[in-house]
C-alpha cells in the first residue's frame, strides 16, 4: 500500500480536462513538503512532468499544471491528447518512519 | 546525451544477493547538485524509493529495506550500484536508477529529474 493515494484509473475524451488527485498526510503533503508529478508513458522511462507543485521542466507542455493545498495535490491535463495516455505518479517527502521519498500508487490515464 | 542505464542479472535465487549497475552517460556524477538514486516497482503496485547516493559516499536508505541495501558511487567510472541482501518473491520488481535533484537544501523540496529504462528483476529458484 503506498504512502500517498491516487485513484487507481482515470480517462477523458481528447481535447477534454481530467485530474488525478494525491492524497497524503500530517507526516508528508501537510508538512509543507513539495509533491512532484511524474508521467510514464507506454516502454518508456518516468519523466518529471511538474516539480515543486507547480513548476514545469523545460519542453513539458503548459497543458500540465499542478496544485497543492493542506495534505492533498492535484495534477490537471487540458487539451487531453491520445499521446497523454500512460501512468502518472506524484511523489513528496515523509518522515523518516516511512520514507523519505514516498510515492502514490500510480494512476492509469486512459484516452478514450 | 545525458542518460542512465541499469545493468544486472535480470534472475536472482532467493535468499540471494540482487546486484545492479547504474551507468551515468552525457554527465559526471560527481556533479554537486544531485543525489544517484534506486527505485522500484513491484508488479502491480506503486513505485518505492530504495535509497538514495551522493558522489562524497553520504546515503540515504528507506528505513523499511536499509539492513538489506547497499547503495555505493564509483565516481572514476560514472556509475553506482545496489545490492539487496536476502531476497524473496516480494524484491521482484522493476528496478530504476534516477538522479535525484538537491540543489535547494530542504530535502523535502528534492525530487528525481531524469530515469533510466529501468530493468526487471525476477526472484525464482
Amino acid at each position: 500500500q503506498s504512502v500517498l493515494t491516487q485513484p487507481p484509473s482515470v480517462s477523458g475524451a481528447p481535447g477534454q480536462v481530467v485530474t488525478i488527485s494525491c492524497t497524503g498526510n500530517s507526516s508528508n503533503i501537510a508538512t509543507g513538503s513539495a509533491v512532484h508529478w511524474y508521467q510514464r508513458l507506454p516502454g518508456t522511462a518516468p519523466k518529471l512532468l511538474i516539480y515543486s507543485n507547480v513548476i514545469r521542466p523545460s519542453g513539458v507542455p503548459d497543458r500540465f499544471s499542478g496544485y497543492r493545498s493542506g495534505a492533498s495535490a492535484s495534477l490537471a491535463i487540458t487539451g487531453l491528447q491520445a499521446e497523454d495516455e500512460g501512468d502518472y505518479y506524484c511523489q513528496s517527502y515523509a518522515s523518516r518512519l516511512n520514507g523519505p521519498w514516498v510515492f502514490g500508487g500510480g494512476t492509469k490515464l486512459t484516452v478514450l | 546525451q545525458l542518460q542512465l542505464q541499469e545493468s544486472g542479472p535480470g534472475l536472482v535465487k532467493p535468499s540471494e544477493t540482487l546486484s545492479l549497475t547504474c551507468t551515468l552517460s552525457g554527465g559526471s556524477i560527481s556533479d554537486i547538485r544531485y543525489n544517484w538514486g534506486w527505485l522500484r516497482q513491484p508488479p502491480g503496485k506503486g513505485l518505492e524509493w530504495i535509497g538514495s547516493i551522493y558522489y562524497t559516499g553520504s546515503i540515504y536508505s528507506n528505513p523499511s529495506l536499509k539492513s538489506r541495501v547497499t547503495v555505493a558511487v564509483d565516481t572514476s567510472v560514472n556509475q553506482f550500484s545496489l545490492k539487496l541482501t536476502s531476497v524473496t518473491a516480494a524484491d521482484t520488481a522493476i528496478y530504476y536508477c534516477a538522479r535525484q535533484f538537491r540543489d535547494i537544501g530542504n530535502p523535502s523540496f528534492w525530487y528525481f529529474d531524469l530515469w533510466g529504462r529501468g530493468t526487471l528483476v525476477t526472484v525464482s529458484s
